[in-house]
């Protein structure tokens, strides 16, 4: 157990709604990372985080914006859900970003109507 | 473009078979390449990494190769058990050093 949790682990919302998503750990690791996971597609990056306030844009990143004011908080936001963000979403984290395996989350299942 | 091609359709294998999954990837050059196991409902597992020099990495019954000339891993489960029963993601190297997934192949195994 990597002691990474997210919640909520289900949420159903309504398109246009604003929607955060938290994932926390308690390893101390420097990188964390959120994924979403589609039928038909691999894990896709959205956005990562290499330290407190520091992140950048995944290849997905676009509706999605990040904050991590501590180390063992990355919250993932949707300014404006819409259907097409309905997902699985997935937390990692990694204490090396080379070669550093890492370490998922239970995922958060997300439904915009 | 950069593309991560891995067997489409589900491996399904008799137990205490060897399974082999292919990950063919285009347009990267990886310096390693890592394996993970996903269950339903269930986040990805690490399971293997494998660096451009090393041409095979072993793990209890589990073996991966990398081949950077074919731009290809293949990963085996030896003597199969249903317990192996899962869906496994290749995932190498991508721009950045950050990994890229592919979408995995969903392996069942026949009692």
């Amino acid at each position: 157990d990597a002691g990474i949790t997210q919640s909520p682990r289900h949420k159903v919302t309504e398109t246009g709604t604003p929607v955060t998503l938290r994932c926390h750990q308690t390893e101390n690791h420097r990188y964390m990372y959120w994924y979403r996971q589609d039928p038909g597609h691999g894990l896709r990056l959205i956005h990562y985080s290499y330290g407190v306030k520091d992140t950048d844009k995944g290849e997905v990143s676009d509706g999605y914006s990040v904050s991590r004011s501590k180390t063992e908080d990355f919250l993932l936001t949707l300014e404006s859900a819409t259907s097409s963000q309905t997902s699985v979403y997935f937390c990692a984290i990694t204490q090396r970003e080379a070669e550093g395996e890492q370490f998922f989350g239970p995922g958060t299942r997300l439904t915009v109507l | 473009s950069q593309k991560i091609e891995q067997n489409s359709e589900a491996l399904n294998i008799q137990e205490g078979k060897t399974a082999t999954l292919t990950c063919n990837y285009t347009n990267y050059s990886p310096a390693y390449l890592q394996w993970y196991r996903q269950d339903p409902g269930r986040g990805p597992v690490f399971l293997l990494l494998i660096r451009e020099n090393e041409k095979e990495k072993r793990k209890e019954r589990l073996k991966v190769t990398f081949d950077t000339t074919l731009k290809q891993s293949l990963f085996h489960i030896t003597a199969s058990q249903p317990a192996d029963s899962a869906t496994y993601l290749c995932a190498p190297q991508g721009g950045n050093n950050r990994l890229a997934f592919g979408k995995g192949i969903q392996v069942v195994v026949i009692p």
